[in-house]
């Protein structure tokens, strides 16, 4: 079966930017799947940051929409993000998840174990 | 955005016995189709969150039959019909009907 893993610095300076990768084992990344981003503040809920598609096409979160970029290399089978002019309130565990493209999608019905980015000086 | 709320927020509950958790959206998660766009998911202590229900009333694949989810539109209901130990976490409702995906504030459940 399918395993998400994230990987990618622990520690991000404020106003820099953030780039984690996701990389897609078990199964080919496909077209059947959008693959997401969803982030968790210490001791808080879940947000979901935003969508990739292997096509290209993307859906991001408005309220992070100016920061985000979201991309997907099939040949390598990864997904990345990018999350530009970074604060403190993005510190988060990153998590990695993939959804289906149909109308009876199954959810987000597959999660990395997840990567905490801290920002700090 | 589609605001998500969940009660309560905070569950004790005893082993054995039925526990209840309700999510109410702001707007209807029904389309057309007739399918509502909610799902289930738990995150147990140290954990990623998984899936536990889907379109409303579809248990994952892999979630014992003690877990139900019922509803339609703007409210929805998710039961264990009789908790055990490893069920303790954050469950969390989200609507899938439109981006941004949102989830709700999450059900602490705790044995008593």
């Amino acid at each position: 079966h399918v395993q998400l893993l994230e990987s990618g610095p622990g520690l991000v300076q404020p106003s820099e930017t953030l780039s984690l990768t996701c990389a897609v084992s078990g199964d080919s990344i496909g077209t059947e799947y959008y693959w997401a981003w969803i982030r968790q503040p210490p001791g808080k809920g879940l947000e979901w940051i935003g969508s990739v598609h292997s096509s290209g096409n993307t859906f991001y979160n408005p309220s992070l929409r100016s920061q985000v970029t979201m991309t997907i290399d099939t040949s390598k089978s990864q997904i990345s993000l990018k999350l530009t002019d970074v604060t403190a309130a993005d510190t988060a565990v990153y998590y990695c998840s993939r959804h289906e493209i149909v109308a009876a999608s199954h959810g987000f019905d597959t999660w990395g174990q997840g990567a905490l980015v801290t920002v700090s000086s | 955005d589609i605001v998500m709320t969940q009660s309560p927020l905070s569950l004790p509950v005893i082993l054995g016995e039925p526990a209840t958790i309700s999510c109410r959206s702001s707007q209807s998660l029904l389309r057309e189709n007739g399918y509502n766009y909610l799902d289930w998911y738990l995150q147990k202590p140290g954990q990623s969150p998984h899936i536990l229900i889907y379109l409303g009333s579809n248990r994952a694949s892999g979630v014992p039959d003690r877990f139900s989810g019922s509803g339609s539109g703007t409210d929805f209901t998710l039961k264990i019909s009789r908790v055990e130990a490893e069920d303790v976490g954050v469950y969390y409702c989200m609507q899938g009907l439109e981006t941004p995906f949102t989830f709700g504030p999450g059900t602490k459940v705790e044995i008593k």
